[in-house]
């Protein structure tokens, strides 16, 4: 099963409004990443946040994590149309085979209507 | 800033035929890595390299995939021969290298290659 699962599948909310989305992985990491995808692009990383951190902010991006519960929230405050995207959390897994790969979460579809 | 650039940017064969997707990653980034991503299965990883040397390959479906990193600015993956369950986006993704007491660094991913095999 994927190391990282995003929650919800699919958010549709409203210009202005916030969007919250989950991710929950299985085993130990090292780091976590976000990253969105535009329709036909690539994935763009937006934050990474390191296992000793509890949370953290860049522009209108707050992730947290929360180790004990091996879960992560992405929260997009005041989302303009151009967040429309998918949203993917990533995880390295801490040592062993895992060691620099990152695994996917199957992503989060935002759409954010004007 | 030149980014990560795959190509071609589509593709559409025939089964059977040899399919070979490029990429270049950004300089000086010394980690390089293949994606598949479908809508059944998500993002996968095939293959990756640090320092032009394949570290884990346990991603490649089968025999028909191969890839290979010559030098530091250039990476092929290749099908042969294709079959149409191949049909997917290929994504290349490039970052620096990842160490013990940082981890995995942030991956710059390229635009992919839309592939359909007919």
């Amino acid at each position: 099963s994927q190391q990282g699962e995003e929650d919800p599948q699919a958010l549709s909310i409203q210009e202005g409004e916030n969007a919250t989305m989950n991710c929950s992985y299985k085993t130990s990491i090292n780091n976590l990443q976000w990253y969105r995808q535009n329709s036909g692009r690539g994935l763009v990383h937006l934050i990474l946040i390191r296992s000793n951190e509890r949370e953290k902010h860049s522009g209108r991006l707050r992730v947290t994590l929360d180790t004990s519960k091996k879960s992560s929230s992405l929260l997009i405050t005041a989302s303009r149309a151009a967040d429309t995207a998918s949203y993917f959390c990533a995880t390295d897994g801490a040592g062993g085979t895992s060691y620099g790969k990152l695994t996917f979460g199957q992503g989060t579809i935002l759409t954010v209507h004007p | 800033d030149a980014g990560v650039i795959q190509s071609p940017r589509h593709e559409v064969t025939e089964m059977g035929q040899e399919v070979t997707l490029r990429c270049k990653p950004i300089s000086g980034h010394n980690s390089l890595f293949w994606y598949r991503q479908t809508m059944m299965r998500g993002l996968e990883l095939l293959i990756y390299f640090n320092n032009n040397v394949p570290i884990d390959d346990s991603g490649m479906p089968e025999d028909r995939f191969s890839a290979k990193m010559p030098n530091a600015s250039f990476s092929t993956l290749k099908i042969q021969p294709s079959e149409p369950r191949d049909s997917a986006v290929y994504f290349c993704a490039s970052s620096l290298k990842l160490t013990a007491d940082l981890g995995n660094q942030p991956q710059h991913f390229g635009d992919g290659t839309r592939l359909s095999i007919l």
